[in-house]
């Protein structure tokens, strides 16, 4: 079935350095890959999406590569600040017409002053 | 623009008593969803609507009954809670055409005891 799952529970990363969080998805049929941050006591919020037919894709400050051969979404935040300080969410969308959002579990990124 | 606003915020259940979860969106939203979150996992798809009268199963519906009178509202109803329904609720909401840009509410919290 579908699933898409994280590889670090945990990420600790000093302010200014950069960030990458990973995640490994199952469902080759996926069409887009969203990535979702979620602060203490929040919803999550929807950052950045890549469809399947590209391999990169940038934002304000985070950059979102896809690699199709090995199944692999990863979140780049360039000059991690305090407020990067939440619970990022890899998730996937399906391709036939509509299709339901499914998440993984998610990555918790601690920046160190 | 108030996005999706959830009511109440918190809620302390007996085992056995019923609720309702309310949820509305000022966006003009095809799509609603309820989503569940429990400690340290991913969200879980409780049920969705594609349009008013329309609704569908997710991933852990039972336990839960929706309705979608309106484009607006999109509530959730507890019946005959049990401790396993202990978790955090959300609800979201997504424009046609950008299904997988969901804008979620701040949550509800709900403890069955």
């Amino acid at each position: 079935g579908e699933s898409v799952g994280l590889h670090l529970p945990t990420l600790s990363v000093q302010e200014g350095d950069n960030s990458i969080i990973n995640c490994a998805y199952s469902n080759s049929a996926s069409d887009y890959f969203i990535w979702y941050k979620q602060e203490s006591g929040k919803g999550p919020q929807f950052i950045i999406d890549i469809r399947s037919n590209m391999d990169k894709r940038q934002g304000q400050r985070v950059t979102v590569l896809l690699n199709k051969t090995v199944k692999h979404l990863s979140l780049q935040i360039a000059a991690t600040q305090p407020g990067d300080s939440a619970v990022y969410f890899c998730a996937e969308k399906g391709w036939r017409g509509y299709q339901k959002v499914t998440f993984g579990t998610g990555t918790k990124l601690q920046v160190i002053p | 623009n108030a996005g999706v606003t959830q009511t109440p915020k918190f809620r302390i259940l007996k085992i056995g008593q019923s609720m309702t979860l309310q949820c509305a969106q000022d966006m003009n939203h095809n799509y609603m969803y309820w989503y569940r979150q429990d400690p340290g996992m991913g969200l879980k798809l409780i049920y969705y609507s594609v349009g008013a009268g329309i609704t569908d199963k997710g991933e852990v519906p039972n336990g839960y009954n929706v309705s979608r009178s309106t484009t607006e509202d999109f509530p959730l109803r507890l019946e005959l809670a049990a401790p396993s329904q202990t978790s955090v609720y959300f609800c979201a909401s997504s424009d046609r055409g950008s299904y997988e840009k969901l804008f979620f509410g701040s949550g509800t919290q709900l403890s069955v005891l």
